[in-house]
């Protein structure tokens, strides 16, 4: 079966920096997605890799290793506003979504 | 702007009470989404549109209906609500679903069965 896996919550301090991390397990790879969900409002797109390496946007990087089916995201400089789960998508060889349950994100003064 | 609207933002029914749930987009997008979340739990996709073409998950209940009568609009019928339909339903959209393309969702319908 196809599987993401996530830890389900974190805690951080204003200020500081935070690593999400995820792991997959799917049938092919089209690319991995993270996106941020708001309690009660829909998700909305952070980043996408489909090459290995780092790609930064700001405070926000995400990380790919396709060969250990391996992703985190980085947030920086955190923010209160960053409190949110943080969902990892992956695209399959059929161009499926195939969504983590996310990690809620918890930023303490 | 260009966006995904849901209605209504909030919708209450009885168990058994068929309820239809709204979503319209301006981005002229090809490819409509409707998703299932429960609390603390990943979206479930329920169907899509690509185009006019209609693909439904293998495993959505056959009480989940859906429509599309035009590119801008996409409806999500449920004939016969139960307890467990309670959920927030999530409407996306994507310019043509290939693999760099982001979904856009809307702010999502929280349907309560009681």
């Amino acid at each position: 079966g196809q599987n993401i896996d996530q830890p389900t919550e974190m805690t951080a301090t204003e200020g500081a920096i935070v690593q999400i991390n995820c792991t997959y397990q799917t049938s092919g790879f089209n690319g991995l997605f993270w996106y941020q969900q708001h309690a009660g409002e829909a998700p909305t797109f952070l980043s996408y890799n489909v090459l290995d390496g780092l790609e930064e946007k700001g405070r926000f990087s995400s990380f790919l290793s396709r060969s250990k089916g391996y992703s985190y995201l980085l947030l920086k400089e955190l923010q209160m506003k960053d409190s949110a789960s943080y969902l990892c998508a992956v695209r399959d060889s059929n161009y499926q979504l195939i969504w983590g349950a996310g990690t809620k994100l918890i930023i303490k003064p | 702007d260009a966006m995904v609207i849901q209605n209504p933002r909030y919708q209450v029914t009885q168990f058994g009470k068929p309820v239809t749930l709204s979503c319209s987009q301006t981005l002229n997008h090809n490819v409509m989404y409707w998703y299932q979340q429960k609390s603390s739990q990943a979206p479930k996709l329920l169907f899509h549109y690509y185009d006019k073409d209609f693909n439904n998950e293998a495993d959505t209940p056959d009480n989940f209906q859906s429509r599309r009568p035009n590119t801008s609009f996409c409806f999500l019928d449920i004939r016969s609500p139960g307890l467990g339909d309670t959920a927030m339903y999530l409407c996306a959209t994507s310019r043509t679903g290939g693999a760099p393309d982001e979904q856009y969702f809307g702010p999502g319908t929280r349907l309560t069965v009681t």
